[in-house]
């Protein structure tokens, strides 16, 4: 069974503050996404990598795939109250089609004050 | 567009009762899955689907069960409710074409079940 520890499981900060989360696994993911999901609501992409080492940015936030495709991290610069919410990351196994399964990390609650 | 559409949004059972969750998507994606969100645990799967007619097993099958009798929808069944099964529960669905988009979920708004 894969598993993806993600840090740290709760954040609260203050506004215009940088923060950064982590996933990691000691198994390889052939793709790693990043959800975003409000109360109430179910999870909605937020990005995703495939390629060991890649960075993608989205305005304020930027997300790494480590280089041996075992861990990731988002980074948000200047955290705004909009911000505010749960943040999962979930990896695809590699080796073949994944069919959509994907194991998900625990979650990162994020509070954002103003 | 409606996407992924769970109903119902909250139901309350007592033990050993039976229900079924309804899942349909309008997007005619392939692949479905059903999972469960439990606190400090993330999404744990469930069962998944990649076609009409197949389904198979995911992390925690035990207690429920699915079938696909249509590429739309996809129900999930709790045949003896029991207080371990209270959690919330997501349906999701994405493009059977392969490589990285067959992981690009769009999941439903969730059914939050609590069992007595």
């Amino acid at each position: 069974t894969q598993l993806l520890e993600q840090s740290p499981q709760f954040l609260s900060i203050q506004e215009g503050e940088n923060l950064t989360v982590y996933c990691n696994s000691s198994s390889v993911f052939s793709s790693l996404q990043w959800y975003r999901q409000e109360p109430g609501e179910g999870p909605v992409l937020l990005v995703t990598v495939v390629t060991g080492g890649e960075v993608k940015k989205l305005k304020r936030l930027t997300f790494q795939f480590g280089d041996a495709r075992k861990d990731s991290s988002l980074h948000i610069t200047a955290a705004q109250p909009g911000d505010t919410g749960l943040y999962l990351c979930a990896g695809a196994s590699a080796g073949g089609t994944s069919y959509g399964k994907l194991t998900f990390g625990q979650g990162t609650i994020l509070t954002v004050h103003p | 567009n409606a996407g992924v559409t769970q109903t119902p949004k909250f139901q309350v059972l007592k033990t050993g009762q039976s229900m079924t969750l309804q899942c349909a998507q309008d997007m005619n994606h392939e692949y479905m899955s059903w999972y469960r969100q439990d606190p400090g645990m993330g999404l744990r799967l469930i069962h998944y689907s990649v076609g009409a007619g197949i389904t198979d097993q995911g992390e925690v099958p035990n207690g429920y069960n699915v079938s696909r009798s249509t590429t739309e929808d996809f129900p999930l069944r709790l045949l003896s409710a029991a207080p371990s099964q209270t959690s919330v529960y997501f349906c999701a669905s994405s493009y059977g074409s392969g490589g990285s988009g067959a992981n690009v979920l769009t999941f439903g708004a969730g059914s939050r079940l609590t069992v007595l």
